[in-house]
């Protein structure tokens, strides 16, 4: 049960956009259409941002928007704010054995 | 409104049992698709899931610390508890429970619990 790759670091200047990667295999990322999201900021309990590869929960801002390609998800976050900057990590069902992965979290910094 | 609470101590021995409870508000353990999962995280670290039961009480672990996991629930309580066997100082970290309901993710979160392993 290894974890999903991100990249530790993405960062943009507020109002750009930022895309973050979540490489799984086809065990998890690429065999399930069940990829989340969670934003955590220092201190704080991660947040739900993102379910099911691309769906919002109420209450989200629609600048943050998922996808996904074979064996890698994406979260993108336009109009950068300064309340983006944050932890994020991404995670997918891996089967009824494994059932979740997280990814190694990628910090983003608001320039 | 929906909220989840861990509790237990705050300090373990190395080789010590640590038990977990999450109390749960704002809905019932008994309800289909509704589960909870246990969700750790050392300091500075990434998240780490451990375990997650079902609404039917069907349980799945992480397969790397399947031997020193149980879970369980008293609905009756709304409380899920999670055991660790054989604490060690790698195990230290700020312990979640969260559920996961129909969005098929874990869509709340507790605030959280530290727990430090030390002699």
């Amino acid at each position: 049960q290894s974890a999903l790759t991100q990249p530790p670091s993405a960062s943009g200047s507020p109002g750009q956009s930022v895309t973050i990667s979540c490489t799984g295999t086809s065990s998890d990322v690429g065999g399930y259409n069940y990829v989340s999201w969670y934003q955590q900021h220092p201190g704080k309990a991660p947040k739900l941002m993102i379910y099911e590869v691309s769906k919002r929960p109420s209450g989200v801002p629609d600048r943050f928007s998922g996808s996904k390609s074979g064996n890698t998800a994406s979260l993108t976050v336009s109009g950068l704010q300064a309340e983006d900057e944050a932890d994020y990590y991404c995670s997918s069902y891996a089967g009824s054995n494994n059932f979740y992965v997280f990814g190694t979290g990628t910090k983003v910094t608001v320039l | 409104q929906v909220t989840l609470k861990e509790s237990g101590p705050v300090l373990v021995k190395p080789t010590e049992t640590l038990t977990l409870t999450c109390t749960v508000s704002g809905f019932s353990l008994s309800n289909a698709r509704m589960g909870v999962s246990w969700i750790r995280q050392p300091p500075g670290k990434a998240l780490e899931w451990l375990a997650h039961i079902f609404s039917n009480d069907e349980k799945s672990y992480s397969t790397s610390l399947k031997s020193r996991l149980t879970i369980s629930k008293d609905t009756s309580k709304s409380q899920v508890v999670l055991t660790m066997t054989n604490m060690d100082p790698v195990d230290t970290a700020t312990y979640y429970c969260a559920r996961m309901g129909y969005l098929s993710a874990f869509d709340i979160w507790g605030q959280g619990t530290m727990v430090t392993v030390s002699s």
